[in-house]
Formats: C-alpha cells, sequence, structure tokens
C-alpha cells in the first residue's frame, strides 16, 4: 500500500538540533524528499536523497536513510526561530508513474 | 522570477458554479502536476501530465478537468463546485516524472 507516515509536532528551542523522522512503504522509490512549507506558502524542495545512499548532507541538514527499516530522518543542526515550518516527507512512487506520496507534515516550533 | 505561478492566489466562489485555476512554469519543464491539500494538510496527487499527456488521473471526479496547451502550462477547470472542494490547490512542475518537483504557492479555494 501507500503509507508515508511522519509525527505531527516537534518542539525544540533555538540553537538545539531538530530530528523529523519518517516511515515509507515502497521499497523501490528511486528518491525521496523533504519538502518545507511556510505558513501561506507552497513548498519548498529541501533536500532529497538517492534510494542507494545512506546519508546525505547539505549544510545544516542531514538526510539520513535506512532502507532495510524503510525510515528517512531529516536532522536540521543549529535550529533557528526561522526553520519553523511543516516539513514534509515524500517517496517517488517508481512503477504509479513517478507519483509523490506524501507524509501528513511535522510542525516544527522552534522557541527563542 | 517565478518559476511556477499559478493564479488566483484566493478564490471564493459559491457552491454549484465553474471556476478555473491556471498555472505557468518558466523551467522548461517536461511535467506538471495539481496536487489538493486538504485542512488537515494532507497533501495528495491529482493529476499528472507529460508533455502534454496525461499521465496521472489519481480518482478524481470528472468535475474537474485538466487542460495543457503546451508544456509549460496546465490549467485546471472545476464544474458544479461542492464544499469539499474547498482546499488548496498547489500545481508543480518537474524535468522528469516524480524527480524534484517544484511548486507554486498555492491557490485557496474556498467553496460556500
Amino acid at each position: 500500500g501507500e503509507d508515508v507516515e511522519q509525527s505531527l509536532f516537534l518542539s525544540v528551542r533555538e540553537g538545539d538540533s531538530s530530528v523529523i523522522n519518517c516511515t515509507y512503504t515502497d521499497s523501490s522509490s528511486t528518491y525521496l524528499y523533504w519538502y518545507k512549507q511556510e505558513p501561506g506558502a507552497g513548498l519548498q524542495l529541501l533536500t532529497y536523497i538517492f534510494s542507494n545512499m545512506d546519508m546525505k548532507q547539505d549544510q545544516r541538514l542531514t538526510v539520513l536513510l535506512n532502507k532495510k527499516d524503510k525510515h528517512l530522518s531529516l536532522r536540521i543542526a543549529d535550529t533557528q526561530t526561522g526553520d519553523s515550518a511543516i516539513y514534509f516527507c515524500a517517496e517517488s512512487m517508481d512503477n504509479q508513474g513517478g507519483k509523490l506520496i506524501f507524509g501528513q507534515g511535522t510542525e516544527l516550533s522552534v522557541k527563542p | 522570477d517565478t518559476a511556477v505561478s499559478q493564479t488566483p492566489k484566493y478564490l471564493v466562489t459559491q457552491m454549484g458554479n465553474d471556476k478555473s485555476i491556471k498555472c505557468e512554469q518558466n523551467l522548461g519543464h517536461d511535467t506538471m502536476y495539481w496536487y489538493k491539500q486538504d485542512s488537515k494538510k494532507f497533501l495528495k496527487i491529482m493529476f499528472s501530465y507529460n508533455n502534454k499527456e496525461l499521465i496521472i488521473n489519481e480518482t478524481v471526479p470528472n468535475r474537474f478537468s485538466p487542460k495543457s496547451p503546451d508544456k509549460a502550462h496546465l490549467n485546471l477547470h472545476i464544474n458544479s463546485l461542492e464544499l469539499g472542494d474547498s482546499a488548496v490547490y498547489f500545481c508543480a512542475s518537474s524535468q522528469n516524472l516524480g524527480e524534484k518537483l517544484f511548486f507554486g504557492s498555492g491557490t485557496q479555494l474556498s467553496v460556500l
């Protein structure tokens, strides 16, 4: 089936690290994505990882992929108040025309 | 320059009316999409087009008709609007199916 699961809320203090977790179902996905949505805005592609990678680092962002457990995480180092947003995990369904299946989003709240 | 632009940003209308949302991308991408985001922030694909050809039609009522006059445009026409159509509709584009989608800023549709 198609199911991408995330926890709904995460609250951290400014300067701490944030870790947002996601589980997915399709082991054939070529790409897994993290998108950020600020209030009233569209989705911004933050980062992505190929399914043959375990880790990808991009400045303050670190993506970890555990294919065996179908688990994806996004770590934001030195979290800032401007990082407050909803973060969506998504997998591409390669055997279904490449459509993206999104998780329900994790609302990250960063307190000063 | 906005990469994926959709108009209008807000659309308030009465039940039973017909309305259209327009989308244009200037990224030179071959694939365009419509996604629907409900009040719980859940995102679901509605349609995808590749080079003006319909690729995905995700069991959307046939009151919704996408039209792609060229590969840079994908418009969404909705007939006989219902209360349950109230949502935010996002247009997106990518170079290839399912790869790195770039989203517009959304159209908030309110059906009264």
